[in-house]
């Protein structure tokens, strides 16, 4: 089973609208950590948010928001008022055995979602 | 504060040739990851090092890649006899404590096999 899945290949969204992202993860484990990067046409990676499994709030940075459903087991990052700057590929990413398992370091990353910013 | 370095950029090599991928981590760092991106993928785990230590290699293919991160120096990924099929963008993280702590990305090593 995918440990991440991204079901929306590719979105349009047109530019100053809200866009959602969803993300679906698959863990037993009681400790995670759920990412969202960014990889723009360039082909960095950059770091845009970050939620925890005990954290009580969904995250937010800036325009970025996390809508976190831990029963859903869903993860999905919400960009608010959309900018052309947004265009790019979005992958989101786990973490498991995030504070008891110490070495189980790696992130497992979904598949991506490709947003196009429409003027 | 410089982020994550990564060097070359781009890396061409021709079948059977030796391809060393660098990666400086972020100032403070002292925790190494590193991650394959095949095209139109997400990113793959491969290594996950300290200084002098690997502490995770379960996604290194068993045979021609090595990874090391010495005391001194930059981490370094090591593809030996390269063929088409390690064709990739190569991602370098670091991350300051590794329990619980968010890893910052390099820039990428697009490698490219002739």
């Amino acid at each position: 089973a995918q440990k991440i899945t991204q079901t929306q290949p590719g979105m349009f969204v047109q530019e100053k609208e809200a866009v959602t992202l969803d993300c679906t993860y698959d863990t037993s484990d009681q400790s995670y950590g759920l990412f969202w990067y960014k990889q723009p046409s360039s082909g960095e990676m950059i770091f845009l948010i970050y939620q925890g499994s005990y954290d009580e709030q969904n995250a937010t940075e800036g325009r970025y928001s996390l809508n976190f459903q831990k029963a859903r087991k869903s993860a999905n990052l919400v960009i608010s008022a959309s900018q052309l700057g947004d265009s790019a590929m979005y992958f989101c990413a786990m973490r498991e055995g995030f504070l008891s398992n110490f070495g189980n370091e790696k992130l497992t990353f979904g598949t991506g979602t490709r947003l196009t910013i429409i003027p | 504060n410089a982020g994550v370095m990564q060097n070359p950029r781009h890396l061409v090599r021709r079948r059977g040739q030796e391809a060393r991928l660098r990666c400086s981590p972020m100032k403070g760092h002292s925790h190494v990851y590193w991650y394959r991106q095949l095209p139109e993928e997400g990113l793959k785990f491969m290594v996950y090092l300290q200084k002098e230590n690997i502490i995770d290699e379960s996604g290194m293919p068993k045979e021609r890649f090595s990874a090391e991160f010495p005391k001194e120096g930059p981490s370094i990924l090591r593809i030996q006899q390269v063929v088409r099929g390690d064709s990739a963008a190569y991602f370098c993280a670091s991350s300051t404590r590794g329990v619980g702590d968010t890893q910052y990305f390099g820039p990428g090593t697009r490698l490219t096999v002739l």
